[in-house]
């Protein structure tokens, strides 16, 4: 059972145009909420969280949004730049644990 | 973050053989991971390691398939045992706390023959 889902397998972009990548969730007990990003060849790289008592968190061109109501959480990228295109998870933690559940990922490409 | 080495970062196997990854951190951790990545799947976690006990194996994982050392607050490896195909995978080692992210690896590309 896939507790943590990214049903866009990929995504393509224009530069300078909003991204955004979904992914849905079933268990109402995760409370901590990340995305990840990840090159060709590098392990993933933290990019930004959310804990689930927010609705929404911003770090420069990058903001995540949590809705607990319909357990979905989204990353935006605006702009989106050609740098940008890489496989994006995203992952959930149950409250008071360090064990996180992976969606399957997203392949960003950003068109220049 | 703690700056995570992972050696070897890629490898080609015989089927029955075994390979011991290592995890090295430039700070000292407490709690240190180990994902597997298989193709087109999501990271999947394999065991937690804490220096000074046995590991924490997920389900669905066994020690004598891959067991972990922790040594010390630095250092940790994972030993694929007795190789199949099915084992081709991308192995990750990464460390965090209950309330941090994790900051993982580059990883162990693993294909096995």
């Amino acid at each position: 059972d896939q507790q943590v889902k990214q049903n866009s397998p990929s995504l393509s972009v224009q530069e300078g145009r909003i991204s955004i990548l979904n992914c849905d969730y079933t268990n109402s007990m995760f409370d901590y909420f990340l995305w990840y990003k990840k090159y060709p060849a590098e392990g993933p790289t933290f990019l930004i969280s959310i804990s689930s008592i927010k609705d929404k968190n911003e770090d420069g061109r990058f903001t995540v949004f949590l809705n607990k109501s319909a357990k979905h959480l989204s990353l935006h990228i605006v702009p989106s730049q050609p740098g940008d295109s890489a496989v994006y998870f995203c992952a959930a933690r149950g409250s008071g644990t360090y064990k996180y559940i992976f969606g399957t990922g997203t392949r960003l490409k950003v068109l220049a | 973050s703690a700056v995570i080495s992972q050696k070897p970062s890629r490898d080609i196997c015989q089927r029955g053989t075994s390979l011991t990854i290592q995890c090295q951190v430039d700070s000292q951790v407490t709690m240190m991971f180990w994902y597997r990545q298989q193709p087109g799947q999501s990271l999947t976690l394999i065991a937690t390691a804490n220096q000074g006990s046995e590991a924490t194996y997920e389900s669905g994982f066994v020690i004598d398939k891959f067991p972990i050392s922790r040594p010390n607050l630095t250092f940790s490896t994972l030993t694929v045992s007795n190789m199949s195909p099915e084992d081709s995978s991308i192995y990750l080692c990464s460390v965090g706390g209950t309330n941090q992210p994790q900051h993982f690896g580059d990883g162990t590309r693993l294909s096995i023959l």
